[in-house]
């Protein structure tokens, strides 16, 4: 059984500030690591994938991949109220990067005003 | 691209009876995903198609789910004798095999079974 664990929420953060979002994973064969955004009602929207160790920025989130330590994490920073929402870390089994998906139980984020 | 179009958006029906989704992918996409979202949880992968080919089923996928894509094009997914269980969205996605950046999600059926 593949898992992936997000940390626990809610995540409350001030407008302005960083919020850092945690997961790992139980399959050392994964090799592409997605953060997805869903507001409330709404579907899973993309919004950061990574492949490499290290850091990828894009604009205001940034991800980073540990996979010695099977852990991935999204940043984001200059917390806008509209970031408040459900982050959702996925990961894939093996090495392709189109296959089926294994997604935390999300971590619900609100950024207050 | 017009992105991923999924029909209907509401269903409410009684325990026992059929109901069947339909998913438009974005057309160049040959690779078709159909997940289930219950409150609270990430989405659970049913299964998923690279064109007509329907190549991973869930195990949790029970005998009253079926999945077609007969055409490489459009998927249908039918529940047969809903319990109150399958209550939940059901969400569709679609990639093309080789692209990198993962998949687009459509809007989703909300399926309530009464």
């Amino acid at each position: 059984q593949k898992e992936v664990e997000q940390n626990s929420g809610p995540l409350s953060v001030p407008e302005g500030a960083i919020a850092s979002l945690n997961c790992t994973y139980s399959d050392r064969g994964s090799q592409s690591f997605f953060w997805y955004r869903q507001y409330s009602g709404k579907s899973p929207e993309l919004i950061m994938f990574i492949y490499s160790n290290g850091d990828k920025e894009d604009g205001r989130f940034t991800a980073q991949l540990n996979k010695a330590s099977q852990y991935v994490s999204l940043l984001i920073r200059d917390s806008q109220p509209s970031d408040s929402a459900t982050y959702l870390c996925a990961v894939t089994s093996g090495s392709s990067t189109l296959g089926r998906l294994y997604f935390g139980r999300g971590t619900q984020l609100t950024v207050w005003p | 691209d017009t992105g991923v179009s999924q029909d209907p958006r509401h269903k409410i029906t009684k325990r026992g009876q059929n109901v069947t989704f339909r998913c438009d992918p974005i057309s160049e996409h040959n690779r078709l995903y159909w997940y289930r979202q219950t409150l609270g949880q990430g989405p659970e992968f049913l299964t998923y198609f690279q064109n007509e080919a329907q190549l991973e089923k869930s195990r949790l996928l029970s005998d009253r789910f079926s999945a077609e894509r007969p055409k490489g094009s459009f998927s249908t997914l039918e529940i047969q004798r809903t319990e109150q269980g399958d209550s939940a969205m059901y969400l569709c996605a679609s990639g093309r095999q080789g692209l990198l950046g993962g998949y687009t999600f459509g809007s989703g059926t909300r399926l309530t079974v009464v």
